[in-house]
């Protein structure tokens, strides 16, 4: 199984900071990497697939990039409705894993 | 629209078996794969296993190999995740996940909203 790393685990921040969340993989796995966002009580959702395209929908202040190993999401300019814990997903090998999870907090 | 509606939650003693289903719409039900997520209370995301609608084949999370079925009903499209002997650290929300997929790449779109099973003597 290929282990994915978040960091941080969580992070507070204000209204308007730009934000970066990083996910490693102990393999490359190319550019099969997903991000998901979840908020309490509810399911996730899809935010960014293949590294850096954006599902339709999301917001353009949310970003990803990265390939092989490290992969980095960004918020531009974090909004009220973005503190949520968020998710990294590889989908380059059975089983699909995911990282811990980075729980973006309120300053 | 694309939608997955799962079964209520479910309070079940050590030992039992429990069964979630998953009512997919909005798409061809036999085209893309379904997988299955579950989340322990404060946890993270756990992958379960996988079915194809089409076919109804299987592949299931080591880990669960021995206690987890999934199957479908293509007439309903409807699959369904049953785990047996479960134990307190099955506790957890469940979610079914459609498999989206363009050519190599693949992702998890949408989620259904979650079952919480409650293992407890």
């Amino acid at each position: 199984d290929i282990q994915m790393t978040q960091s941080p685990s969580s992070l507070s921040a204000s209204v308007g900071d730009r934000v970066t969340i990083t996910c490693r993989a102990r393999q490359s796995i190319i550019s099969f990497l997903n991000w998901y966002q979840q908020k309490p009580g509810t399911a996730p959702k899809l935010l960014i697939y293949a590294a850096s395209s954006l599902q339709s929908g999301v917001p353009s202040r949310f970003s990803g990039s990265g390939s092989g190993t490290d992969f980095t999401l960004n918020i531009s300019s974090l909004q009220p409705e973005d503190f949520a814990i968020y998710y990294c997903q590889q989908s380059y090998s059975t089983p699909p894993t995911f990282g811990g999870g980075t729980k973006v907090e309120i300053k | 629209q694309v939608q997955l509606v799962q079964s209520g939650a479910e309070v079940k003693k050590p030992g039992a078996s429990v069964k979630v289903s998953c009512k997919a719409s909005g798409y061809s039900f036999t085209s893309y794969y379904m997988h299955w997520v579950r989340q322990a209370p404060g946890q993270g995301l756990e992958w379960m296993g996988i079915i194809n609608p089409s076919g109804g084949s299987t592949h299931y999370a080591q880990k669960l190999q021995d206690r987890v079925t999934m199957t479908r009903d293509t007439s309903t499209s409807t699959v369904y995740m049953e785990l047996s002997s479960l134990r307190p650290e099955d506790t957890a929300v469940y979610y079914c996940v459609r498999e989206y997929r363009v050519y190599t790449q693949n992702w998890f779109d949408p989620w259904g909203q979650g079952t919480l099973v409650t293992v407890s003597s």
